[in-house]
């Protein structure tokens, strides 16, 4: 994969965590983060510079520094326990590409 | 409101073609900056992103599978179709289909805000 995220993360209930990709193609696109509960498809959590889709909660927030992307959620609550993918198109902008995932435990 | 649902057969045997249907409602395939994508997850992996075909016909695929892949769509059906040929046992996984509804070629983003639930596809003899 040409974005790289760390496997496994935890966050105490109520605490702040921040998910990290990095990559290359992060250098001048915007990652997409995607949130994925067992059994179910993705879901978009937040893409561009700082666009939240609708019914996302803000707890959920997105932010980028040179080729590293990351996703962060203040006050971590039990639903947020999930996989975590971002995504982005590659250099050469015609192809796309995951992330490994990260997978989340709020304990 | 925005939906799409994947069809197929859910078991298909080696070497064999896998046809996937991906219907969709709530928007035009004909629209300006809209695209479908298709994505795949084998078990207790990542996703992959497998192709995406656009509002002007352009299609694009996954160039480590590019040989074996053929997307493309009906707008008068709404219908997106991936064709994967000689299929293997790794090829396993649950098929998605998910919308890019403002693409851009010079936009610095890209994502997908709608997804299928997804269309599980063993491949075994």
């Amino acid at each position: 994969s040409e974005l790289t995220q760390d496997p496994a993360a935890s966050v105490a209930l109520g605490q702040t965590v921040r998910l990290t990709c990095r990559g290359d193609s992060l250098k001048t696109d915007y990652a997409s983060w995607y949130q994925q509960r067992p059994g179910q498809a993705p879901l978009l959590v937040f893409f561009g510079k700082n666009n939240r889709p609708s019914g996302i909660p803000d707890r959920i927030s997105g932010s980028t520094s040179e080729d590293t992307a990351f996703l962060t959620i203040t006050g971590a609550q039990a639903e947020d326990e999930a996989d975590y993918y971002c995504n982005s198109r590659d250099v050469s902008g015609n192809q796309v590409v995951f992330g490994g995932g990260t997978k989340l435990t709020v304990l | 409101q925005v939906t799409l649902r994947e069809s197929g057969p859910a078991l298909v045997k080696p070497t064999q073609t896998l046809t996937l249907t991906c219907t969709f409602s709530g928007f035009s395939l004909s629209t300006r900056g809209m695209c479908v994508n298709w994505i795949r997850q084998p078990p207790g992996k990542a996703l992959e992103w497998l192709a995406r075909i656009d509002w002007e016909d352009d299609q694009y695929y996954n160039t480590s599978l590019q040989t074996r892949l053929t997307i493309s769509k009906d707008t008068s059906k709404n219908q997106v179709v991936l064709t994967m040929t000689n299929m293997d046992p790794v090829d396993t996984a649950t098929y998605y289909c998910a919308r890019t509804p403002d693409y851009h070629a010079n936009a610095p983003y890209f994502y997908m805000d709608v997804w299928g639930r997804g269309t599980t596809v063993t491949v075994s003899s």
